[in-house]
């Protein structure tokens, strides 16, 4: 089963506004990953946030993690166009090597 | 995408029939995996290694083996391919320490379709 969970599974805006996806997953986790695929690629690490952190920004990402609630989100900016692309959490699982990846949340950003 | 090639990039193959992937890197990285992605699923981890000769199993380890013999190199065999195994496979190294304490850097994938 998945150790992360992504909601809403698909979003749509327009250019400018800000775009959040939301991380939910199940047990005790060292750090959370995200990563970002654009079509017919790999994905692209983009940001990772310990556990003992509760915000970080990278650019125009604003990550923020609440191990009370097992949840994450993630906050793009003044969206583009070209942020178009599924966005996936990671997490590790009972602190092995694993790590596991949600179904994703697909962004689409309109010009 | 960080020395990471994955050969073939497409492959259409025959159920029953074996099938290697190939994962290379130039990074000189301890850790590979490798990882399915299907609709409705995302990424799932079917094996990976944590350095030459040393592999585990993820969540998805059937139907499915893999073989290290150099740190660049890391192998996932279909021993017998089933209609069930196509999807797009991923590789993706990592360093230092373990994937939980580092990104992840992945190759572009490779397509495969068994019919």
């Amino acid at each position: 089963s998945q150790q992360g969970e992504e909601d809403p599974q698909a979003l749509s805006i327009q250019e400018g506004e800000n775009a959040t996806m939301n991380c939910s997953y199940k047990t005790s986790i060292n750090n959370l990953q995200w990563y970002r695929q654009n079509s017919g690629r790999g994905l692209v690490h983009l940001i990772l946030i310990r556990s003992n952190e509760r915000e970080k920004h990278s650019g125009r990402l604003r990550v923020t993690l609440d191990t009370s609630k097992k949840s994450s989100s993630l906050l793009i900016t003044a969206s583009r166009a070209a942020d178009t692309a599924s966005y996936f959490c990671a997490t590790d699982a009972s602190n092995t090597d694993k790590l596991i990846f949600g179904t994703g949340t697909r962004l689409q950003v309109f010009p | 995408d960080a020395g990471i090639t994955q050969s073939p990039r497409h492959k259409v193959t025959e159920t029953g029939t074996p099938v290697t992937l190939r994962c290379h890197q130039t990074e000189n990285h301890r850790y590979m995996y490798w990882y399915r992605q299907d609709p409705g699923h995302g990424l799932r981890l079917i094996h990976y290694s944590y350095g030459v000769k040393d592999t585990d199993k993820g969540e998805v380890s059937d139907g499915y083996s893999v073989s290290r013999s150099k740190t660049e190199d890391f192998l996932l065999t279909l021993e017998s391919a089933t209609s069930s195994q196509t999807s797009v496979y991923f590789c993706a190294i990592s360093d230092p320490g373990s994937s939980y304490n580092s990104p992840l850097h992945f190759g572009n994938g490779t397509r495969l379709t068994v019919t």
